[in-house]
């Protein structure tokens, strides 16, 4: 079974709109991290928020948001207010356990796309 | 700029041949991971290191090998090239401190190999 999904390969959303991208993960591990990166056209990987397994309440960075449902096994990334430079390609990763030699699991991506 | 540099950023050679890419983690980071980055596999996650010795092994083929060195920068070495290794290889490091507990993993801007 896929470790991490992301079924829509691609979003659009108009500039000022809230988006949501869809991430669910697998793992029988209680103890996990979930990631999201941007990845922009020009190739760099950026780091944009995480959240714990045991964390309470949902990871906020700015503009990002997680919506965590542990039940569920989800992990959606909420982006506010779209700008046109979040055009971009969108990864989620987990990683499970606390052990330094636990790899980390990408998903296929999510292509976002603002519109004016 | 995450702190994370790779070099060369572009690399074309012919098949058969052998290349090495480098990488430097941030300060003070500890664990060095290895990815490959294609079109048709996604972002595959090849190997790790911590403070100098493997700790965990994902998709990395036999012709394919990885080391830490003392001053913790890193080197994925890449022999008998095929065409199908064409692909963005990012380095990525973490803190990975020595209870285990790593959080997010802070890429460097991928060395993009080309094999004719």
């Amino acid at each position: 079974a896929q470790k991490i999904t992301q079924t829509q390969p691609g979003m659009f959303v108009q500039e000022k709109e809230a988006v949501t991208l869809d991430c669910t993960y697998d793992t029988s591990d209680p103890s996990y991290g979930l990631f999201w990166y941007k990845q922009p056209s020009s190739g760099e990987m950026i780091f944009l928020i995480y959240q714990g397994s045991y964390d309470q309440q949902n990871a906020t960075e700015g503009r990002y948001s997680l919506n965590f449902q542990k039940a569920r096994k989800s992990a959606n990334l909420v982006i506010s207010a779209s700008q046109l430079g979040d055009s971009a390609m969108y990864f989620c990763a987990m990683r499970e356990g606390r052990n330094t030699g636990n790899q980390f699991y990408f998903g296929t991506g999510t292509s976002l796309t603002v519109i004016p | 700029d995450s702190g994370v540099t790779q070099t060369p950023k572009h690399l074309i050679t012919a098949t058969g041949q052998r290349v090495t890419l480098r990488c430097s983690p941030r300060s003070g980071d500890l664990s060095v991971y290895w990815y490959q980055q294609s079109l048709d596999q996604g972002l595959q996650f090849l190997i790790q290191y911590y403070n100098g010795e493997e700790r965990a092994k994902g998709n990395i083929l036999e012709r394919f090998s990885a080391q830490q060195f003392p001053d913790l920068h890193s080197e994925l070495n890449l022999s008998s090239l095929e065409l199908g290794d064409s692909a963005l290889y990012f380095c990525a490091s973490s803190v990975g401190g020595p209870s285990g507990v790593t959080y997010e993993q802070y890429f460097g801007p991928g060395t993009r190999l080309t094999v004719t």
